[in-house]
């Protein structure tokens, strides 16, 4: 079985300022990928950024970075330049394999502060 | 027109009451989700579908069904809704290979009362 951990549930940033959103993960496949979602209050989820468990380099995506450490198994989300758009909830998930289900954390909510 | 349209936005509904969720997408993949939100526990997988002829339970079946129309649509319903199925639901679709996401619907807000 997967796991997600996001172990803040709540954030708080200075606009302008970097960010990073902690995600742990637990998997007996070798290959995986992880996500992360960002949830504006509006509801929609929306795809920011994924990363292969293979792949060497940590995934980029504009000012959104993962952090990958395969061998601590975390996947941390960096919000650079934080703005106050960004303020949402951020949930990181994870699909094994070839498998599409997505397992899901419990979501950080990021509050941007002017 | 989005991607993954779901119907109805919002619903309230009677404790007892059958009711059903929509979902249709445009995007041409063949597997579609149904998830259930609540607050602090994240998303989580009630069904799931890779194919026109392939449904699977997901860790929170129990009350639900689901009926694979076609590959663009997936519906679920709640047989005999109770209070605690009261949450926000989304359909999401995605293609085979890793690395693309999924794509969600906008969400339907079910109350039951």
């Amino acid at each position: 079985a997967q796991k997600i951990t996001q172990t803040q549930p709540g954030m708080f940033v200075q606009e302008k300022e970097a960010v990073t959103l902690d995600c742990t993960y637990d998997t007996s496949d070798p290959s995986y990928g992880l996500f992360w979602y960002k949830q504006p209050s509006s509801g929609e989820m929306i795809f920011l950024i994924y990363q292969g468990s293979y792949d060497q380099q940590n995934a980029t995506e504009g000012r959104y970075s993962l952090n990958f450490q395969k061998a601590r198994k975390s996947a941390n989300l960096v919000i650079s330049a934080s703005q106050l758009g960004d303020s949402a909830m951020y949930f990181c998930a994870m699909a094994p394999g070839s498998a599409r289900q997505l397992t899901f954390g419990s979501g950080t909510q990021l509050t941007v502060l002017p | 027109d989005a991607d993954v349209t779901q119907t109805p936005r919002n619903r309230i509904t009677k404790t007892g009451k059958r009711i059903m969720l929509e979902c249709s997408q445009t995007k041409g993949h063949d597997r579609m989700y149904w998830y259930r939100q609540d607050p602090g526990l994240g998303l989580r997988l009630i069904y799931y579908s890779f194919d026109v002829k392939d449904i699977n339970k997901g860790e929170i079946s129990d009350g639900y069904s689901v009926s694979r129309q076609a590959q663009a649509k997936f519906s679920l319903s709640l047989e005999s809704a109770i209070p605690n199925q009261t949450a926000l639901y989304f359909c999401a679709t995605s293609d085979y290979g890793q690395g693309s996401g999924y794509t969600f619907g906008s969400g339907t807000r079910l109350t039951v009362v």
